[in-house]
């Protein structure tokens, strides 16, 4: 059964470093998420994305995050300088284009900021 | 905006025992409405869903939900619970009126004793 995968499964990082998330959505997919938990609170809703370019974001989605599809596969998550409150459990999220409410989560990367 | 809220935090019960998990959301349009689980180290999996049509879903693992309108309700049951169903549980919202978004509540945590 395909799977969404994500890279690393933990990331330790200094605060004010730049990080990178990764994520392989199931191949066939067209939509693309990213959601957050910090811990003890809730999954939050972060950006979706869609042919290339961001259909909607949140307010937690400032100019500090960004995200890119480089490639056919890979979908990436961008902490251009990491703060201590970005410490969060981080889940990529896919849907197919004829199911696009049916969203396939990753196993989440665990980020620490120190 | 959607909310969802989950009023148990923590549940725990014997095998055999019947479960039931609230979930009450706000908004005003049309929702759809999922229940994830979410096993001890492993990512977040649809359990069931309800888009439309009858209100009363069944999805895997034994378990069922029921949509009410009137009370903005979708609550999760299973007759008969095992100790592999020890899990955190999530009820999540999307509102097609305002993209693709999933809203969760704030979760589940289910311990059934062996």
């Amino acid at each position: 059964e395909p799977e969404v995968t994500q890279t690393p499964s933990h990331q330790v990082t200094q605060m004010g470093q730049e990080v990178i998330l990764r994520c392989v959505p199931i191949s066939n997919h067209l939509y693309f998420y990213w959601y957050r938990q910090i811990l003890g609170q809730k999954v939050e809703f972060l950006v979706s994305f869609y042919n290339n370019e961001i259909s909607e974001k949140s307010e937690i989605f400032d100019d500090q995050f960004s995200v890119e599809r480089p490639d056919g596969s890979n979908f990436t998550l961008k902490i251009r300088s990491t703060k201590l409150e970005d410490s969060a459990m981080y889940f990529c999220a896919s849907s197919s284009l004829s199911s696009y409410n049916e969203q396939f989560f990753g196993p989440g990367t665990r980020l620490t900021v120190l | 905006a959607q909310s969802v809220s989950q009023h148990n935090h923590h549940v725990i019960l014997s095998e055999a025992a019947s479960l039931e998990l609230g979930c009450n959301y706000s908004y005003g349009g049309t929702v759809n409405l999922f229940w994830y689980v979410q096993y001890p180290g492993q990512h977040l999996q649809l359990l069931l869903k309800y888009f439309s049509g009858d209100p009363l879903v069944k999805g895997i693992k034994g378990f069922e939900a029921e949509f009410i309108k009137s009370k903005f309700s979708f609550n999760l049951r299973k007759p008969s619970v095992q100790w592999s169903d020890t899990a955190e549980y999530f009820c999540a919202v999307n509102a097609p009126a305002a993209g693709n978004k999933l809203t969760f509540g704030g979760g589940t945590r289910v311990l059934v004793k062996p």
